[in-house]
């Protein structure tokens, strides 16, 4: 199956600077990548995602990126600001065959984004 | 509008007690899933759900059921529970996958269970 790896496990970034989170993924068929954000004692919130006939997507501060040969895609926060502050998750998934199954959405580990003061 | 309803939110439990994680969606969701989520392994999938009377097992199943009698409701039964169940257990529901696109997770708020 999918497996998807994240990176870095923490990153602690100065406000204003800007954060990128990168993830790899093993299965070649994959084609939605989407990133969610969680805030603490919340549950994750979709903030963006891609599918692979794109390889970027912007929306304000955030970006994704896909390189499809490579297999990865990062998340690009610019300008970070204190509500930054969180965990988020990658993740990969083979479409058409539904949303979050067995064989849908596989999750990276997370990243525990700091912004600093 | 509610959206992903998860009760209890927090839980203790002695080694061997069952007990039932209730999830309820309001946004006529038909595809719904169960995630633990445990320090330094991110979001596994336990069970799902692609519509009322069908369920599949996930990644981690095992010491879980599951049944979906309606479209609303997709509740998560620990049959004998093990400290290894110690977890943060979260709902999530999306659109219909039946149409053939994976489409946004909306998740609860989670709930935080304890086995001692």
């Amino acid at each position: 199956g999918e497996n998807v790896e994240q990176h870095p496990s923490t990153l602690s970034v100065q406000e204003g600077d800007s954060a990128v989170i990168k993830c790899t993924y093993s299965d070649s068929a994959s084609n939605y990548f989407p990133w969610y954000k969680q805030e603490l004692g919340k549950g994750p919130q979709l903030i963006i995602d891609i599918r692979s006939n794109v390889g970027e997507k912007k929306d304000q501060r955030i970006a994704v990126t896909l390189n499809k040969t490579a297999k990865h895609f990062s998340l690009h926060i610019t300008e970070t600001q204190p509500e930054d502050s969180a965990v988020y998750f990658c993740a990969a998934s083979i479409t058409p065959r539904g949303g979050g199954g067995a064989d849908g959405l596989t999750f990276g580990k997370g990243t525990h984004l700091i912004i600093q003061p | 509008n509610a959206g992903v309803t998860q009760t209890p939110k927090f839980q203790v439990l002695k080694t061997g007690q069952s007990m039932t994680l209730q999830c309820a969606q309001d946004m006529n969701h038909e595809y719904m899933s169960w995630y633990r989520q445990d320090p330094g392994m991110g979001l596994r999938l336990i069970h799902y759900s692609v519509g009322a009377g069908i369920t599949d097992q996930g990644e981690v199943p095992n010491g879980y059921n599951v049944s979906r009698s309606t479209t609303e409701d997709f509740p998560l039964r620990l049959l004998s529970a093990a400290p290894s169940q110690t977890s943060v257990y979260f709902c999530a529901s999306s659109y219909s996958p039946k149409v053939g696109v994976t489409g946004e997770l909306f998740f609860g708020e989670g709930s935080r269970l304890t086995v001692l």
